[in-house]
């Protein structure tokens, strides 16, 4: 029978371009949250992070936005490059079934970045 | 450092068959955690181990998973009898903080 998989979110790009790829988070109750990115036949690895505290933070090219209100969570890269076409991945800080914070991430489905030369 | 370090890098197997997947994390962290990722089920949790201790395994599809960490450098995950729903890419991951560091993976066919 057909399979059925993760339908991604895509988002396609020409280079030069600013990118905004939005995530939608869960719990409330995260305090963390983290952007990654995962390139073909690669791990995970961290872009940026922000905390529950914070409504903006900016890195190299890369910009977070936390709206706790709604719950959403958005990453805006500037002056897309192809080298930045990947899967890229929210995760929150979540917590253990008897309710204590640790390390655990939840992460979210991802979004499938293309940049076109 | 050379990051978290996993091997194999490719696993082919046969139904039936045991597979141990190991992972090194990078000196120093005091996390590990192992997932999963498939097309259809995406990045899943799988267990996680605290100062080599198992804290969450809730994750672990079911008794032929089993993982263990003897000691901060080194951890296995071993599947006994392997399936082909078993076939994905498995992640080892390594925090000190809250940020996980990624392995590069071992993909695993069950045939």
């Amino acid at each position: 029978g057909e399979s059925v998989g993760l339908h991604l979110p895509t988002l396609s790009v020409q280079e030069g371009d600013n990118s905004i790829i939005n995530c939608a988070y869960s719990n409330s109750a995260s305090d963390y949250f983290i952007w990654y990115k995962q390139e073909s036949g690669k791990g995970p690895q961290f872009i940026i992070d922000i905390r529950s505290n914070m409504d903006k933070r900016q890195g190299q090219r890369v910009t977070v936005l936390l709206n706790k209100t709604v719950k959403h969570l958005s990453l805006q890269i500037a002056a897309t490059q192809p080298g930045d076409s990947a899967v890229y991945f929210c995760a929150e800080k979540g917590w253990s079934a008897g309710g204590t914070s640790y390390g655990k991430l939840t992460f979210g489905q991802g979004t499938i970045l293309t940049v076109h030369p | 450092d050379a990051g978290v370090i996993q091997s194999p890098r490719h696993e082919v197997t046969e139904m039936g068959q045991e597979v141990t997947l190991r992972c090194k994390p990078i000196s120093g962290h005091n996390s590990l955690f192992w997932y999963r990722q498939t097309m259809m089920r995406g990045l899943e949790l799988l267990i996680y181990f605290n100062n080599n201790v198992p804290i969450d395994d809730s994750g672990m599809p079911e008794d032929r998973f089993s993982a263990k960490m003897p000691n901060a450098s080194f951890s296995t995950l071993k599947i006994q009898p392997s399936e082909p729903r078993d076939s994905a890419v498995y992640f080892c991951a390594s925090s000190l903080f809250v940020e996980q560091f990624f392995g590069p993976g071992t993909r695993l066919t069950v045939l």
